[in-house]
Order: structure tokens, then C-alpha cells, then sequence
């Protein structure tokens, strides 16, 4: 039961410098949302989709950018990295959007900016 | 945009002792969700609530949509270590996309 798996799990970037993170899942669920995590702050919702082909923005998009080319996947994406977008980055899934279906999440990936 | 005030900020407790904690907000909420959180781990879905009033309980879990719909609380009897985590409340006016989490809180249980 894989579920929803993210790689990497770790990742050090040097400002200015750009990555993508994977997000997998394997419960063929139309949603899928991409959160960062910061100390006090709670979750934050960067980018979702609704469905493959399809993205919209968070309440915190800014210097991302994401992809959903296949169902089962969604990149998140930083161009030019900088320091405060250092954080513990989490993709999710679920089969509709309405609240009644549960979310799942992945594990994480620790992304240090420097 | 939405806030949740979601309090204590971390608690620590004594194994077998009661915890309570709950979130507030401004806004009305049409589903009030709990999470929690283990180290290294994503956050999991402990209670959904979809009704004002309603009461709902998951094993040593209880959590509460307040009437005002402004409101939720969780309560976790007979503590054990493996209660340890970060709690986290989410409200929405009805879609996942439309989530709002509070900060959390964090529980530490000595055995």
C-alpha cells in the first residue's frame, strides 16, 4: 500500500538554484494539493489540481510552480530557490474535493535553502 | 485570508492523564477535521465533523463541532506515549481546496 509517496525526502539547494519535487499516488484520486509546513504557521496550501492537465494556485504560490502531465503524479517546482522557502514540503491526494473525502498525505520532504 | 486560533500551543502531560485542546475561529466552518502529525510522518485524519452539535468519537478520541460552527474541540483520554505528535484542526466551508489549519499542537506523554 504505497499510497502517496514523495521523493525527495531531503534536499539542500543553494539560493538561486532550482529543483522539482515528485508526488506519486496510486489511489487514482483526481486531487492532488501540494502544502509547506513551517514552524507555528500550520499547513499552507501552494498549488492544487483538480485534475490531470489542470492546476490552480494556493493561498501561498508564489515562486512555484506545478505540473500535473499524469493522473498519479504532481511536481512541485522552484525556479530560483531562496532561503524562505526553506520549509518541510507536503503533497496530498484525494478523490474529490468535497471535505466528505478524506485527504492523504505523504511523508515530507525537507528542503533547506541556503 | 480564514485563521484558526488553535490552543494550547503544545502541552506536557503525565501517561494516562486526560488532554484536551480546541480550535476557534471567526469564520463559520461547514466541517471542522483533526489531524495528527507523527514525527517525520504526514499528518493523518483522526475525526471528521460535519454538523453542528455533532459529536463524534474514535477509540480514546472525542472531538466536537461547536453549535456556533465556530468552533471545534478534541479530547484524547488514558494517554499513552504513542499519543505523542502534533495535533492539527482544519475547517472548510466544504472543499479540501478550501482548507484552513490551525498551528497545531504539541503533545509530549511521559511514561
Amino acid at each position: 500500500n504505497a499510497g502517496v509517496t514523495q521523493t525527495p525526502k531531503f534536499r539542500v539547494l543553494k539560493t538561486g538554484q532550482s529543483m522539482t519535487l515528485l508526488c506519486a499516488q496510486d489511489m487514482n484520486h483526481e486531487y492532488m494539493y501540494w502544502y509547506r509546513q513551517d514552524p507555528g504557521m500550520g499547513l499552507r496550501l501552494i498549488h492544487y489540481s483538480v485534475g490531470e492537465g489542470t492546476t490552480a494556485k494556493g493561498e501561498v504560490p508564489d515562486g512555484y510552480n506545478v505540473s500535473r502531465l499524469k493522473k498519479q503524479n504532481f511536481l512541485l517546482g522552484l525556479e530560483s530557490a531562496a532561503p524562505s522557502q526553506t520549509s518541510v514540503y507536503f503533497c496530498a491526494s484525494s478523490r474529490s474535493s468535497s471535505t466528505n473525502e478524506k485527504l492523504f498525505f505523504g511523508s515530507g520532504t525537507q528542503l533547506s535553502v541556503l | 485570508g480564514q485563521q484558526l486560533n488553535q490552543s494550547p500551543q503544545s502541552m506536557f502531560i503525565q501517561e494516562g492523564e486526560d488532554v484536551s485542546m480546541n480550535c476557534t475561529s471567526s469564520s463559520i466552518f461547514n466541517t471542522w477535521l483533526w489531524y495528527k502529525q507523527d514525527p517525520g510522518e504526514g499528518p493523518v485524519l483522526l475525526i471528521a465533523l460535519y454538523k453542528a452539535g455533532e459529536l463524534t468519537s474514535n477509540g480514546r478520541l472525542t472531538a466536537q463541532f461547536g453549535i456556533t460552527r465556530k468552533d471545534s474541540f478534541l479530547n484524547i483520554s488514558a494517554s499513552i506515549p504513542s499519543d505523542v505528535g502534533i495535533y492539527f484542526c482544519a475547517g472548510s466551508g466544504g472543499s479540501n481546496y478550501k482548507l484552513t489549519f490551525g498551528k497545531g499542537t504539541l503533545l509530549t506523554v511521559n511514561p
